[in-house]
């Protein structure tokens, strides 16, 4: 079974649509992460959710809405999008609550948005 | 605020010699540091991680790292490559209190020829 599952893998769209991204986690975690990955492969945090609740909200265009209806999801709602939105979006979890250390993340394949 | 910093971009060797990949990182705390590798079209894997116990850190696939606080560097090593480690791989430090906020160094390109 996939750890953590992204819908869809690509999305091609044009600019100024409305688009979301799932991700599913089957790890029992309750911290969950959205994370943007230009094309020269960096890596930025967007949005970190924790039990349902917003716990990093990084510097990103509120056209992203992020939504998390259980702890086992955590999806990405992108409004009005524009060309700079292209990138690979990835999923990631954690178990915050009750850690002694910092735990591994655990990433999901990615999506990749082009936005025409 | 932490940052890291991968000090090469790309990094060819041949299969069967040793592998180094350099990072550097600066915190006002003690760190907690991971390598991540990703492969062509694929999530990110945690190869590692130091959170403060011992300063060698062994991880998956023959890797490993050592934490140097007087250098603060911590860069990834393994003995032999091999053609599968060809990837993309990040070192990452964790920002202390609260909860966890990974920030990524730019990344080094791995290269393993035959």
């Amino acid at each position: 079974d996939t750890a953590v599952s992204q819908t869809p893998k690509y999305l091609v769209t044009q600019m100024g649509n409305d688009k979301s991204i799932k991700c599913e986690q089957n790890l029992g975690h309750d911290t969950m992460y959205w994370y943007k990955q230009d094309s020269k492969k960096f890596l930025k945090i967007m949005f970190s959710y924790n039990n349902k609740e917003l716990i990093i909200n990084e510097t990103v265009p509120n056209r992203f809405s992020p939504k998390s209806p259980d702890k086992a999801h955590l999806n990405l709602h992108i409004n009005s999008l524009e060309l700079g939105d292209s990138a690979v979006y990835f999923c990631a979890s954690s178990q915050e609550v009750g850690r002694t250390s910092y735990n591994e993340q655990f990433f999901g394949p990615g999506t990749r948005l082009t936005v025409l | 605020a932490q940052s890291v910093t991968q000090l090469d971009s790309h990094v060819s060797v041949s299969e069967g010699t040793p592998v180094l990949l350099r990072c550097n990182y600066s915190s006002s705390y003690s760190p907690s540091l991971f390598w991540y590798v990703q492969h062509p079209n694929k999530g990110l894997q945690l190869l590692l991680k130091y959170t403060s116990a011992a300063t060698l850190v062994k991880g998956i696939n023959g890797f490993e790292a050592e934490f140097k606080k007087s250098e603060t560097s911590f860069h990834l090593t393994k003995p032999s490559a091999h053609m599968s480690d060809a990837a993309e791989y990040f070192c990452v430090v964790s920002e202390k209190g609260g909860f966890q906020k990974l920030v990524f160094g730019t990344g080094t390109r791995l290269l393993v020829s035959p």
